[in-house]
């Protein structure tokens, strides 16, 4: 489990703000995902990338914005919090696309 | 795209009770069936998955069943114990295999 982080692991901003949550992995995983956790909704995703420079939008994406220059790092960034962007983000990666996916300990994000 | 149903949403038993959560999926290409399970306030965590061209598959108490004819699949726990109350993620795969549709999460409380 060590092997995806995540950070920080709690983080309260205001509205309008620009706030950028980070995931890190040591495996060298190909894929790498970016999910919310809503009460009610389950885990929805908001962008994956299969590589470094490949990012594909999920069914949640509008106002996130994703990069990926190097095969460890996935960050997502929230370019103007809103009240509906608080939720728990979990970072997943995986060797195989949608196979054997491993999630990050989560990012709880509270928007004011 | 892929749509996950889970059912049902909370499940109460006693210890040493078996356990059954079910899932329907809609894409009838899908071919990779994980179940995740979440203690309170920790990460999504794999626990068992199954292939499109496998009809069953145990690991100790917990097995998994798939129906492609009708398009579903279960969990089932056995001898439940305490320390299987948790919330229980279905997921099928999405068009292109490259990522996960999960259910809305089953709530298992599991009482001395």
């Amino acid at each position: 489990d060590a092997g995806i982080t995540q950070s920080p692991r709690y983080k309260i901003t205001e509205t309008g703000r620009q706030v950028t949550l980070m995931c890190h992995q040591t495996w060298s995983h190909s894929y790498m995902f970016w999910y919310r956790q809503d009460l009610g909704h389950g885990l929805r995703l908001i962008y994956y990338s299969a590589a470094a420079d490949i990012t594909d939008k999920g069914e949640v994406s509008d106002g996130y914005v994703v990069s990926r220059s190097k095969t460890e790092n996935f960050p997502l960034t929230l370019e103007s919090a809103t009240r509906s962007q608080t939720s728990v983000y979990f970072c997943a990666s995986s060797g195989r696309g949608a196979y054997e996916q491993y999630f990050g300990p989560g990012t709880r994000l509270t928007v004011t | 795209g892929e749509n996950v149903e889970q059912h049902p949403s909370t499940l109460s038993v006693q210890e040493g009770d078996s356990a059954v959560i079910k899932c329907t999926y809609s894409d009838s290409a899908s071919n990779y069936f994980p179940w995740y399970k979440q203690e309170l306030g920790k990460r999504p965590q794999l626990i068992i998955d199954i292939r499109s061209n496998v009809g069953e598959k145990k690991d100790q108490r917990i097995a998994v069943t798939l129906n492609k004819t009708a398009k579903h699949f279960s969990l089932h726990i056995t001898e439940t114990q305490p320390e299987d109350s948790a919330v229980y993620f279905c997921a099928a795969t999405a068009t292109g295999f490259q990522k996960l549709v999960f259910g809305t999460g089953t709530r298992l409380l599991v009482s001395p």
